[in-house]
């Protein structure tokens, strides 16, 4: 089983700032089966990017992603309110597919 | 647009069979190359993949709760289903059904009483 491991597991930044939140993976994860999302209080979570470098149908182009092999990047260029959340990394390369334990982006 | 929306008892007894239906409209489930999923969320806690059913019928599950879980697909109805049995509290949790990646189901808790 691959585990991925996120961090920081807080990020404390304000609005117009960068965040860049890391996902690394125990083992290469196969062909960038790398998936990012975004979860809000008592919603479901939302894809941002799939492919590890792909953006997810509309979603904004401050945020994007990069990577291979074990590690990742999430990166927002800019933070807008609506973007303070907790973010997950995924593999789905591999089975069992598995998550991360998340990084929690909150206002500074 | 593929719309999900999951549905099943919110409180299960502990050692019963939980058993979760969703609804798909705006894909058939039996077409396309895509997995239908099941993932779940304990309260204030990551999450957990559970498994998956490909649109040709074959099964995925994730080991740590294969010997319990079944993905099943109706066609006539366009719905997949999740059973978990003998259930614990560690089993309470939001569950999410999933179009491959994305869209998600609202989700929908359920609550293992003892």
């Amino acid at each position: 089983e691959i585990v991925l491991t996120q961090s920081p597991g807080t990020l404390s930044l304000s609005p117009g700032e960068r965040a860049t939140l890391s996902c690394r993976a125990s083992q290469s994860v196969s062909s960038r089966y790398l998936a990012w999302y975004q979860q809000k209080f008592g919603q479901a979570p939302r894809l941002l990017i799939y492919g590890a470098s792909n953006r997810a149908t509309g979603i904004p182009d401050r945020f994007s992603g990069s990577g291979s092999g074990t590690d990742f990047t999430l990166t927002i260029s800019r933070l807008e309110p609506e973007d303070f959340a907790v973010y997950y990394c995924q593999q789905y390369g591999s089975s069992p597919f598995t998550f991360g334990p998340g990084t929690k982006v909150d206002i500074k | 647009q593929v719309q999900l929306q999951e549905s099943g008892p919110g409180l299960v007894k502990a050692s019963e069979t939980l058993s979760l239906t969703c609804t798909v409209s705006g894909a058939s489930v039996n077409s396309g190359s895509y997995y239908w999923s099941w993932i779940r969320q304990p309260p204030g806690k990551g999450l957990e993949w559970i498994g998956y059913i490909y649109y040709s019928g074959s099964t995925n599950y994730n080991p740590s709760l294969k010997s319990r879980v079944t993905i099943s697909v109706d066609t006539s109805k366009n719905q997949f289903s999740l059973k978990l049995n003998s259930v614990t509290a560690a089993d309470t949790a939001v569950y999410y059904c999933v179009y491959d990646l994305d869209p998600w189901g609202q989700g929908t808790l359920v609550t293992v009483s003892s």
